[in-house]
Protein backbone atom coordinates (compact mmCIF):
# COMPACT_ATOMS: atom_id res chain seq x y z
CA UNK A 1 0.00 0.00 0.00
CA UNK A 2 1.78 3.12 -0.84
CA UNK A 3 -0.49 5.79 0.26
CA UNK A 4 -4.12 7.47 -0.21
CA UNK A 5 -5.59 6.91 -3.69
CA UNK A 6 -8.33 8.90 -5.13
CA UNK A 7 -10.24 8.31 -8.47
CA UNK A 8 -10.93 9.58 -11.11
CA UNK A 9 -7.31 12.14 -11.27
CA UNK A 10 -9.67 14.65 -13.49
CA UNK A 11 -13.53 14.92 -14.00
CA UNK A 12 -15.23 17.41 -16.27
CA UNK A 13 -18.77 17.21 -15.90
CA UNK A 14 -21.95 19.39 -17.61
CA UNK A 15 -23.82 21.22 -15.24
CA UNK A 16 -26.67 19.29 -13.44
CA UNK A 17 -25.09 15.94 -13.69
CA UNK A 18 -24.22 13.95 -10.93
CA UNK A 19 -20.48 12.90 -10.27
CA UNK A 20 -18.73 10.34 -7.80
CA UNK A 21 -15.52 10.31 -6.84
CA UNK A 22 -14.13 6.95 -4.34
CA UNK A 23 -10.84 8.01 -1.96
CA UNK A 24 -9.12 4.59 -0.52
CA UNK A 25 -7.49 5.73 2.78
CA UNK A 26 -4.16 3.88 3.73
CA UNK A 27 -5.30 0.47 4.40
CA UNK A 28 -4.51 0.54 8.30
CA UNK A 29 -5.64 4.39 8.93
CA UNK A 30 -9.70 4.24 11.00
CA UNK A 31 -10.26 7.97 9.81
CA UNK A 32 -10.89 9.51 6.64
CA UNK A 33 -11.33 13.64 5.81
CA UNK A 34 -12.92 14.90 2.67
CA UNK A 35 -10.97 18.65 1.44
CA UNK A 36 -12.10 20.78 -1.18
CA UNK A 37 -9.80 23.42 -2.53
CA UNK A 38 -10.62 25.95 -4.82
CA UNK A 39 -7.69 27.61 -7.08
CA UNK A 40 -5.75 30.04 -4.95
CA UNK A 41 -6.96 28.60 -1.66
CA UNK A 42 -5.86 26.40 0.83
CA UNK A 43 -7.61 23.10 1.58
CA UNK A 44 -10.99 23.65 3.10
CA UNK A 45 -12.12 20.52 5.67
CA UNK A 46 -15.67 19.52 4.43
CA UNK A 47 -16.44 16.10 6.45
CA UNK A 48 -14.55 12.86 8.10
CA UNK A 49 -15.61 9.28 9.26
CA UNK A 50 -13.77 7.50 12.01
CA UNK A 51 -14.36 4.03 10.68
CA UNK A 52 -17.80 3.68 8.93
CA UNK A 53 -19.28 6.60 11.17
CA UNK A 54 -19.72 10.07 9.72
CA UNK A 55 -18.24 11.98 12.56
CA UNK A 56 -18.46 16.07 11.60
CA UNK A 57 -19.71 17.53 8.34
CA UNK A 58 -18.56 21.21 7.56
CA UNK A 59 -21.26 23.91 6.22
CA UNK A 60 -19.57 23.60 3.63
CA UNK A 61 -21.05 20.36 2.55
CA UNK A 62 -24.47 21.56 0.96
CA UNK A 63 -27.15 18.98 0.74
CA UNK A 64 -26.21 18.19 -2.78
CA UNK A 65 -23.11 16.72 -1.04
CA UNK A 66 -23.19 13.22 0.53
CA UNK A 67 -20.27 11.27 1.85
CA UNK A 68 -19.87 7.19 2.85
CA UNK A 69 -17.65 5.07 4.14
CA UNK A 70 -20.14 1.55 3.95
CA UNK A 71 -17.17 -0.90 5.80
CA UNK A 72 -14.72 1.64 7.00
CA UNK A 73 -12.34 0.88 4.06
CA UNK A 74 -12.84 3.55 0.96
CA UNK A 75 -15.19 6.55 0.96
CA UNK A 76 -17.08 8.11 -1.74
CA UNK A 77 -18.11 11.76 -2.56
CA UNK A 78 -21.49 12.40 -4.43
CA UNK A 79 -22.29 15.73 -5.41
CA UNK A 80 -25.43 15.95 -7.38
CA UNK A 81 -26.90 19.01 -9.98
CA UNK A 82 -23.70 19.74 -10.37
CA UNK A 83 -22.57 23.79 -9.96
CA UNK A 84 -20.15 25.84 -11.47
CA UNK A 85 -19.66 26.82 -8.35
CA UNK A 86 -18.15 23.02 -7.48
CA UNK A 87 -15.42 23.22 -9.76
CA UNK A 88 -12.23 22.32 -7.30
CA UNK A 89 -9.65 20.05 -6.35
CA UNK A 90 -11.29 17.49 -4.20
CA UNK A 91 -8.72 15.93 -1.52
CA UNK A 92 -8.95 12.81 0.23
CA UNK A 93 -6.71 12.32 3.29
CA UNK A 94 -6.23 9.50 6.04
CA UNK A 95 -4.77 9.04 9.60
CA UNK A 96 -5.00 6.75 12.34
CA UNK A 97 -6.44 7.84 15.36
CA UNK A 98 -7.70 6.13 18.88
CA UNK A 99 -9.14 8.22 21.84
CA UNK A 100 -6.35 7.34 24.07
CA UNK A 101 -3.37 6.46 21.96
CA UNK A 102 -1.29 7.82 19.27
CA UNK A 103 -2.50 9.77 16.27
CA UNK A 104 -0.95 9.89 13.18
CA UNK A 105 -0.83 13.35 10.77
CA UNK A 106 -2.90 13.13 7.93
CA UNK A 107 -1.58 11.53 4.67
CA UNK A 108 -3.50 13.32 1.11
CA UNK A 109 -3.86 11.73 -1.82
CA UNK A 110 -3.48 13.47 -4.99
CA UNK A 111 -6.89 14.64 -5.70
CA UNK A 112 -9.71 14.93 -8.06
CA UNK A 113 -10.01 17.82 -9.94
CA UNK A 114 -13.72 18.51 -11.07
CA UNK A 115 -14.84 20.98 -14.09
CA UNK A 116 -17.80 22.08 -14.12
CA UNK A 117 -18.86 23.46 -17.32
CA UNK B 1 -12.90 28.53 15.56
CA UNK B 2 -9.14 28.24 14.70
CA UNK B 3 -7.43 30.43 11.61
CA UNK B 4 -4.34 30.57 9.98
CA UNK B 5 -3.12 33.67 8.03
CA UNK B 6 -0.37 33.75 5.72
CA UNK B 7 0.76 36.78 5.37
CA UNK B 8 3.26 36.14 1.95
CA UNK B 9 1.19 34.89 -1.26
CA UNK B 10 4.27 34.67 -3.18
CA UNK B 11 8.19 34.84 -2.35
CA UNK B 12 10.48 34.69 -4.84
CA UNK B 13 14.29 33.60 -3.53
CA UNK B 14 17.53 33.00 -5.81
CA UNK B 15 18.72 29.20 -5.47
CA UNK B 16 21.10 29.27 -2.55
CA UNK B 17 19.22 31.28 -0.55
CA UNK B 18 17.73 31.09 2.31
CA UNK B 19 14.03 30.81 3.35
CA UNK B 20 11.42 31.67 5.76
CA UNK B 21 7.78 31.19 5.36
CA UNK B 22 5.52 32.91 7.56
CA UNK B 23 2.48 31.37 9.53
CA UNK B 24 0.62 33.04 12.05
CA UNK B 25 -2.44 30.90 13.67
CA UNK B 26 -5.26 31.30 15.98
CA UNK B 27 -6.42 29.05 18.51
CA UNK B 28 -7.67 28.83 22.05
CA UNK B 29 -5.61 25.91 22.99
CA UNK B 30 -2.15 24.43 22.75
CA UNK B 31 -2.49 23.63 18.72
CA UNK B 32 -1.30 20.88 16.36
CA UNK B 33 0.92 22.64 13.71
CA UNK B 34 1.77 21.42 10.18
CA UNK B 35 3.45 22.73 6.57
CA UNK B 36 2.12 20.77 3.83
CA UNK B 37 3.80 21.42 0.23
CA UNK B 38 1.77 21.12 -3.00
CA UNK B 39 2.90 20.49 -6.70
CA UNK B 40 1.09 22.27 -9.37
CA UNK B 41 -1.53 19.53 -9.63
CA UNK B 42 -1.09 17.12 -7.02
CA UNK B 43 -1.62 16.64 -3.68
CA UNK B 44 -0.33 17.78 0.02
CA UNK B 45 2.93 16.31 1.45
CA UNK B 46 3.78 16.52 5.18
CA UNK B 47 6.73 18.84 5.87
CA UNK B 48 6.76 18.92 9.36
CA UNK B 49 4.50 19.20 12.51
CA UNK B 50 4.50 20.06 15.89
CA UNK B 51 2.56 18.90 18.50
CA UNK B 52 4.66 19.36 21.80
CA UNK B 53 8.40 19.45 23.34
CA UNK B 54 10.88 21.20 21.56
CA UNK B 55 9.77 24.21 19.47
CA UNK B 56 12.47 23.79 16.56
CA UNK B 57 11.19 20.62 14.92
CA UNK B 58 13.07 19.43 11.70
CA UNK B 59 11.14 18.12 8.77
CA UNK B 60 12.23 16.54 5.29
CA UNK B 61 14.16 18.12 2.61
CA UNK B 62 15.87 20.29 4.84
CA UNK B 63 12.64 22.53 6.73
CA UNK B 64 12.80 23.64 10.18
CA UNK B 65 9.54 25.51 11.73
CA UNK B 66 9.66 26.83 15.02
CA UNK B 67 7.19 27.62 17.49
CA UNK B 68 6.36 30.65 18.89
CA UNK B 69 3.37 30.88 21.41
CA UNK B 70 4.08 34.21 22.56
CA UNK B 71 3.70 34.87 18.83
CA UNK B 72 1.19 32.49 17.93
CA UNK B 73 3.73 31.86 14.79
CA UNK B 74 4.89 28.56 13.58
CA UNK B 75 7.63 29.83 10.51
CA UNK B 76 9.20 27.71 8.24
CA UNK B 77 12.77 27.92 7.49
CA UNK B 78 15.62 26.71 5.27
CA UNK B 79 18.70 28.18 5.00
CA UNK B 80 19.55 27.27 1.27
CA UNK B 81 16.53 26.82 -1.02
CA UNK B 82 17.54 24.40 -4.17
CA UNK B 83 14.85 24.92 -7.59
CA UNK B 84 12.81 21.48 -6.90
CA UNK B 85 11.58 23.36 -3.74
CA UNK B 86 9.79 25.68 -6.09
CA UNK B 87 5.68 24.73 -5.26
CA UNK B 88 2.84 26.26 -2.99
CA UNK B 89 3.25 25.95 0.78
CA UNK B 90 0.35 25.65 3.50
CA UNK B 91 0.49 26.11 6.83
CA UNK B 92 -2.17 24.10 8.90
CA UNK B 93 -3.55 24.15 12.42
CA UNK B 94 -5.21 21.02 14.05
CA UNK B 95 -7.55 20.91 16.61
CA UNK B 96 -9.21 18.27 19.31
CA UNK B 97 -8.79 14.73 19.21
CA UNK B 98 -7.86 14.75 15.41
CA UNK B 99 -5.10 15.21 13.45
CA UNK B 100 -6.42 15.08 10.34
CA UNK B 101 -9.17 18.11 10.74
CA UNK B 102 -7.25 20.73 9.80
CA UNK B 103 -7.18 24.87 8.95
CA UNK B 104 -5.24 25.74 6.51
CA UNK B 105 -3.65 29.19 5.55
CA UNK B 106 -4.23 30.42 1.87
CA UNK B 107 -0.62 28.90 1.07
CA UNK B 108 2.42 30.43 -0.25
CA UNK B 109 3.34 30.46 -3.71
CA UNK B 110 7.30 29.91 -3.66
CA UNK B 111 9.14 31.03 -6.96
CA UNK B 112 13.39 29.83 -7.14
CA UNK B 113 15.54 31.84 -9.78
CA UNK B 114 18.45 30.18 -10.46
Amino acid sequence: DTGVSQDPRHKITKRGQNVTFRCDPISEHNRLYWYRQTLGQGPEFLTYFQNEAQLEKSRLLSDRFSAERPKGSFSTLEIQRTEQGDSAMYLCASSLGHRDTMNTEAFFGQGTRLTVV
Amino acid sequence: AQSVTQPDIHITVSEGASLELRCNYSYGATPYLFWYVQSPGQGLQLLLKYFSGDTLVQGIKGFEAEFKRSQSSFNLRKPSVHWSDAAEYFCAVGAGASYGKLTFGQGTILTVHP
